[in-house]
């Protein structure tokens, strides 16, 4: 059972940083492009960026291009989103989700909140 | 990458077929047979429904089919049941390794 618990959410100031992460289990990790999608309280779902299975090819929304960098361990079979220069508008569930080949979302995590307030 | 358009919401009752539609251009929707459906119930991740355009992933009811015309993506529901209450969001692939949701829309069933 493919199983992908993300961590790391939390409130942080506005210009802040944050590292969130997404353990996942129950698939061959270093297989698959991986995928984080947010939605803010009472949104809808947004795309945010992608990272292919070797983690050399990593592509990002424009608006957070340039402020977030998604990487990945397949060793540790984790995937991350560290974010910076945090903006109110960031405030958001964020969701790692396994990429299904290609570019449709096979499988969700639970989320995480992050919430950027002063 | 501006979202997909798809209509706020739409209702049926038990029984019935729904369809919501999703608008992209040429860039997305109707340049790719890469449109995705999900199915997202409050409180809780979203769901796959639809890849492909129209395959459907193990365990999704076969109530549940995707089409693709130009520019438009569509979800059929079949047979509505009270459980489809929940609100839908369709994806396309939109060039240079990114991606794009659509708005969403949330199902009512009466």
């Amino acid at each position: 059972e493919v199983q992908l618990v993300e961590s790391g959410g939390g409130l942080v100031q506005p210009g802040g940083s944050l590292r969130l992460s997404c353990a996942a289990s129950g698939f061959t990790f270093s297989s698959y492009w991986m995928h984080w999608v947010r939605q803010a309280p009472g949104k809808g779902l947004v795309w945010v960026s992608r990272i292919n299975s070797d983690g050399s090819s990593p592509s990002y929304a424009d608006s957070v291009k340039g402020r977030f960098t998604i990487s990945r361990d397949n060793a540790k079979n984790t995937l991350y989103l560290q974010m910076s220069s945090l903006r109110a508008e960031d405030t958001a569930v964020y969701y790692c989700a396994r990429d299904g080949s290609y570019y449709f979302h096979a499988d969700w995590g639970q989320g995480t909140l992050v919430t950027v307030s002063s | 990458q501006s979202a997909l358009t798809q209509f706020r919401s739409v209702s049926g009752s038990p029984g019935q077929s729904v369809t919501i539609s999703c608008t992209g251009t040429s860039s997305d929707v109707g340049g790719y047979n890469y449109v995705s459906w999900y199915q997202q119930h409050p409180g809780k991740a979203p769901k796959l429904l639809i890849y492909d355009v129209s395959k459907r992933p193990s365990g999704v009811p076969d109530r549940f089919s995707g089409s693709k015309s130009g520019n438009t993506a569509s979800l059929t529901i079949s047979g509505l049941q009270a459980e489809d209450e929940a609100d839908y969001y369709c994806c396309s692939y939109a060039g240079r390794y990114t991606v794009v949701f659509g708005g969403g829309t949330k199902l009512t069933v009466l």
